[in-house]
């Protein structure tokens, strides 16, 4: 059902530097609609990371990164730690859906 | 400080409705959208629709529509989602959240999650 795709896993040892891709289209990122992005705990709801392709939330790391290019977003965690392993979903708007769209989601493994 | 708290979990037989709430807390109720997802096990969130509490007016995903009714009580801060002709495949945790209004809307408050089970 989702629209936005993500690759299922990532995984770096701890300090290390990940990216996670976030693949759309043209009715939603390629229509210009930001991109913010989520870290989900087990067990626990979905907490904005990123908001507008790169701009974070006061208490967020900086680092986490989010960009933005064309169809597709990428969302980056530099030094990598051992409490950063959850996962992790894209968000944006679909016209042609006339809704919000969530991307499969990437599960982050820290070795 | 903002809270969304939803409701208990939920064990439903196929073909029956639920309903679930959140209440609101922490900010003027009036001034943000809410919005519903849920959660597949497994599965990334899936956007149900949203609900204006100020005006009560409503906007629902397509693949919804026609199932789900989002309704508000500003006396209590709360507004609810009832999904109708409940099936095996609507099993999932579901979610309140606010929308804000950045240059695009995001969600930055959500509910803990409601778990639905439908099961005969």
């Amino acid at each position: 059902q989702s629209v936005l795709t993500q690759p299922p896993s990532v995984s770096g040892a701890p300090g290390q530097r990940v990216t996670i891709s976030c693949t759309g289209s043209s009715s939603n990122i390629g229509a210009g609609y930001d991109v913010h992005w989520y870290q989900q705990l087990p067990g626990t709801a979905p907490k904005v990371l990123i908001y507008g392709n790169s701009n974070r939330p006061s208490g967020v790391p900086d680092r986490f990164s989010g960009s933005k290019s064309g169809t597709s977003a990428s969302l980056a965690i530099t030094g990598l730690q051992a409490e950063d392993e959850a996962d992790y979903y894209c968000q944006s708007f679909d016209r042609s859906l006339r809704g919000y769209v969530f991307g499969t989601g990437t599960k982050v493994t820290v070795l | 400080q903002v809270q969304l708290m939803q409701s208990g979990a939920e064990l439903k037989k196929p073909g029956a409705s639920v309903k679930v709430s959140c209440k609101a807390s922490g900010y003027t109720f009036t001034g943000y959208y809410l919005h519903w997802m849920r959660q597949a096990p497994g599965q990334g969130p899936e956007w149900m629709g949203w609900i204006n509490p100020d005006s009560g007016g409503t906007n629902y995903a397509q693949r919804f529509q026609g199932r789900v009714t989002m309704t508000r009580d500003t006396s209590i801060s709360t507004v609810y989602m009832e999904l109708s002709r409940l099936r095996s495949d609507d099993t999932a945790v579901y979610y309140c959240a606010r929308a804000y209004l950045s240059e695009s809307y995001y969600f930055d408050y959500w509910g803990q999650g409601t778990l639905v089970t439908v099961s005969s």
